[in-house]
């Protein structure tokens, strides 16, 4: 597609519940990135995709977080059990190839309650 | 990584051209410096980047000086619409290094 193309846009989760983010990168990018934005900062890592391989997973806050990109284009974040704390804005990007110019999704509005 | 310093926030005027400074004194040789631009409700958008003395595009310039501790930001002639938060960011430009942000500087353009 001609972006980085989120689902859902908003997502309201009771305490928790389990919730899957979806992610679909611009077609033919390696590279795909996960963030996340709390309220007033900015974007946080969580999560990096060289094709289907999770090369780097160190900023994933807790063990309830998962994130896979089986065939090596849509990934999904999930977010199991969740927490108020959880309430943010998350993020995906996607390159190509190198640094230069990351294209970034709207992002999905999770509100834990 | 490379911490950057940006202000936390800016005022200007429709028409006028705005300077966004950051400080990034730890800067690494193979570091280059790129800008984001995030309105609300959206993700960050590249703007431009550049490694050392002046970059410029269609949308900004970017002036790096010689020692590169620092960088700035020129957005000629501001609108309305330019109004959002800029992000500053310093890394190697590698494909499978994160990007670092910081707080970024919130710009609010006035009529």
């Amino acid at each position: 597609g001609a972006g980085v193309s989120q689902s859902p846009r908003y997502k309201v989760a009771k305490r928790g519940q389990d919730v899957a983010l979806r992610c679909d990168p611009i077609s033919g990018h390696v590279s795909l990135f996960w963030y996340q934005q709390a309220l007033g900062q900015g974007p946080e890592f969580l999560t990096y995709f060289q094709n289907e391989a999770q090369l780097d997973k160190s900023g994933l806050p807790s063990d309830r977080f998962f994130a896979e990109r089986p065939e090596g284009s849509v990934s999904t974040l999930k977010i199991q059990r969740t927490q108020q704390e959880d309430s943010a804005v998350y993020l995906c990007a996607s390159t190509q190839g190198q640094s230069y110019g990351y294209t970034f999704g709207s992002g999905t509005r999770l509100t834990v309650v | 990584l490379a911490k950057t310093t940006q202000p936390i926030s800016m005022d200007s005027y429709e028409g006028q051209e705005v300077n966004i400074t950051c400080s990034h004194n730890n800067i690494a040789t193979n570091d280059y410096i790129t800008w984001y631009q995030q309105f609300p409700s959206q993700g960050p958008r590249f703007i431009i980047q550049g490694y050392k003395t002046k970059v410029t595009n269609e949308v900004a310039s970017l002036f790096i000086p010689a020692d590169r501790k620092s960088s700035t930001l020129s957005l000629p002639r501001v609108s309305l619409s330019d109004t959002a938060v800029y992000y500053c960011l310093v890394g190697d430009r590698n494909a499978g290094n994160m990007l670092t942000f910081g707080g970024g500087t919130r710009l609010m353009v006035k009529p």
